[in-house]
């Protein structure tokens, strides 16, 4: 079964850096994911498709803060220079044929 | 610029019928797969149905057979029926379009829909 697990809090004092990551199930370390963000009281917003390689692609005005990366079944978000706009939700989302699965989001709170 | 709005939402009694709509503008809606996304208070995202571009259409086990989500190309509109509601239905319903088949790029603010006698 195609699950995504995340941590669900972390936090990271203004100007540093997080790294949030995301698991995917047994079996599927290939899969792709993508990020995204929502802040409070406010819908998603696209942050970035992530390879398992690695590689990803930025949505559109999503600032070089914010990096992807890969490591076997993990894919993490890292956010760097943290400002306090970041505060929010990130959650991870992957597909398969027919299916869509959401991570359960981790609440980045910035101290 | 890309953009979607949602409408419809709205209290419902259950075993209810509602239609949500989602009014896309920036691109041809008929060009991309589209996703209704819902979201509980204070909850995590769950994905609700999902049109192809060839109007292939799916759903998860939660919503199946009471669900019905299509797209009327001429006014660039998505829609969402929903019926035989239920109180664990209410959540906050959002639009998203698809890139590639795969990921939301693009989603709406969202319509607020309450189950509730």
């Amino acid at each position: 079964q195609l699950v995504l697990t995340q941590s669900p809090s972390a936090s990271a004092s203004l100007g540093a850096s997080v790294k949030l990551t995301c698991t995917l199930s047994s079996g599927h370390s290939s899969y792709a994911i993508a990020w995204h963000q929502q802040q409070p009281e406010k819908g998603p917003r696209y942050l970035m498709k992530l390879n398992s390689d690695g590689s990803h692609s930025k949505g559109d005005g999503i600032p070089d803060r914010f990096a992807g990366s890969s490591s076997g079944a993990e894919r993490y978000l890292t956010i760097s220079s943290l400002q306090s706009e970041d505060e929010g939700d990130y959650y991870c989302q992957t597909w398969g044929r027919g299916i869509q699965v959401f991570g359960g989001g981790t609440k980045l709170t910035v101290l | 610029e890309v953009q979607l709005v949602e409408s419809g939402g709205g209290l419902v009694q259950p075993g209810g019928s509602l239609r949500l709509t989602c009014t896309a503008s920036g691109f041809t809606l008929s060009s991309y797969d589209m996703h209704w996304v819902r979201q509980t208070t204070g909850k995590g995202l769950e994905w609700v149905s999902v049109i192809g571009i060839a109007g292939d259409t799916y759903y998860p086990d939660s919503v199946k057979g009471r669900f019905t989500i299509s797209r009327e190309n001429a006014k660039n509109s998505l829609y969402l029926q929903m019926n035989s509601l239920r109180a664990d239905d209410t959540a906050v319903y959002y639009c998203a379009r698809v890139a590639s088949g795969s990921y939301q790029d693009y989603w709406g603010q969202g319509t607020l829909v309450t189950v509730s006698s």
